[in-house]
């Protein structure tokens, strides 16, 4: 398995511009976590999946943040409009179970200028 | 996260002296006790782990010891190496928040050879 696959690496944009982030988890894994790290405020999780179904998403930090997952094999995390506090490493991570290991993707480096 | 504090934020060691990292949690049900480390961009990796059952683990030169009833957990790393230096996260799992992992702020550590 290639393990967890973000899309895209880094993405600039400019301030009010929908920005995208993607991960493919690892296969079978049923769990499915957004992580954004800063220097001010760490590894904060943003949203988690239970074989696609969003469990819990009180780490959302506005209305301009949405994930979603179609399927087992995808999902999306959105911002719309981008302000530039947004600008964060966010990563994707999936688990087999609740309280098992995550395993990281690469992460996606988002600047908003 | 404010549940679990981790202390030191900054480590520096020479080369072969031991490292040890605390952290504290708030929740008496707290059960999985996992450490990440992330080298400089790149993405967090578990190194160990610990479950409320046992009070220690040991994996060649890294180990967790578990106190549930002062409610603290270390990491220790003995004869440190170059590629040691990196940041640690330790995470503990919050009931209070549906059992979602919740993570220290990280300690910086640097190995000097």
């Amino acid at each position: 398995d290639a393990g967890v696959i973000q899309s895209p690496r880094h993405e600039v944009t400019e301030m009010g511009q929908e920005v995208t982030l993607r991960c493919k988890p690892i296969s079978g894994h049923d769990y499915l976590f957004w992580y954004r790290q800063t220097m001010m405020r760490g590894l904060e999780l943003l949203i988690y999946f239970n074989n696609n179904v969003p469990i819990d998403d009180s780490g959302m930090p506005e209305d301009r943040f949405s994930a979603k997952m179609p399927n087992a094999s995808f999902s999306t995390l959105k911002i719309q409009p981008s302000e530039p506090r947004d600008s964060a490493v966010y990563f994707c991570a999936s688990a087999p179970g609740r309280s098992e290991k995550l395993f990281f993707g690469s992460g996606t480096q988002l600047s908003v200028l | 996260g404010e549940n679990v504090e981790q202390h030191p934020s900054t480590l520096s060691v020479q080369e072969g002296d031991s490292a040890v990292i605390k952290c504290t949690y708030s929740d008496s049900a707290s059960n999985y006790f996992p450490w990440y480390k992330q080298e400089l961009g790149k993405r967090p990796q578990l190194i160990i782990d610990i479950r409320s059952n046992v009070g220690e683990k040991k994996d060649q030169r890294i180990a967790v010891t578990l106190n549930k009833t002062a409610k603290h957990f270390s990491l220790h790393i003995t004869e440190t190496q170059p590629e040691d230096s990196a940041v640690y996260f330790c995470a503990a799992t919050i009931m209070e928040y549906g059992n979602k992992l919740v993570f220290g702020a990280g300690t910086i550590l640097r190995v000097k050879s």
